[in-house]
């Protein structure tokens, strides 16, 4: 399986707390995105990276922020933990974007209360 | 806005039984298509890519048609581990923009013993 690791697995935090997930991969792929899946939506893009330091924003990005500081990190933060932001994040990696396929992350499953 | 749309199911099926089922996706620039599957809780996995002669792995095969533009997924003599959803994935086709792959919401399949 590709080298891609979530941090944390699971994250309780309460409302209006700063919450940062982590991304990690040993695959040297240059794509890496965020996304969030909540039944009866799907996956949906919270953001994603083409580079080190190039982001840009996806569908649902309010509230979030990411960062690339190395290729291998890619990291989300919630910049004010809000109780619809309750939900599993899953990071992906890909080589070339979108006509290779993702692999995904574990996922972290995330609480607000 | 870019949909791919999948009958959300579930389908339930008996064990050793084929099962086929289809999603449609709007972008009619697309040029990868892939079928994953995600186990509950799980993260989702690459099952496989579609290409445009069709394609077959195993008990799975998997067919794409530009001018309906739809894809297919057909599973023969089902397993009760094939029990999962399953995402049709399409790619933007642009090579730019916000989000290279656009995930369907899947289609729960229930593999009865």
């Amino acid at each position: 399986d590709a080298g891609i690791t979530q941090s944390p697995r699971h994250k309780v935090t309460e409302t209006g707390t700063p919450v940062t997930l982590r991304c990690h991969q040993t695959e040297n792929h240059r794509y890496m995105y965020w996304y969030r899946q909540d039944p009866g939506h799907g996956l949906r893009l919270i953001h994603y990276s083409y580079g080190v330091k190039d982001t840009d924003k996806g569908e649902v990005s309010d509230g979030y922020s990411v960062s690339r500081s190395k290729t291998e990190d890619f990291l989300l933060t919630l910049e004010s933990a809000t109780s619809s932001q309750t939900s599993v994040y899953f990071c992906a990696i890909s080589g070339g974007r979108g006509y290779q396929g993702y692999t995904f992350g574990s996922g972290t499953r995330l609480t607000v209360v | 806005r870019k949909e791919v749309e999948q009958d959300p199911g579930p389908f339930n099926v008996p064990e050793g039984a084929t099962v086929a089922f289809n999603c449609t996706y709007s972008n009619s620039a697309s040029q990868s298509f892939f079928w994953y599957r995600q186990d509950c809780r799980k993260e989702p996995k690459l099952l496989m890519s579609v290409y445009s002669s069709g394609n077959e792995d195993g008990r799975f095969t998997a067919q794409l048609n530009r001018a309906s533009q739809y894809i297919s997924l057909l599973i023969r003599d089902s397993k009760l581990s094939d029990s999962a959803t399953y995402l049709c994935v399409v790619n933007d086709g642009t090579g730019g923009g916000a989000d290279g792959l656009t995930f369907g919401k899947g289609t729960h399949l229930i593999i009865q013993p």
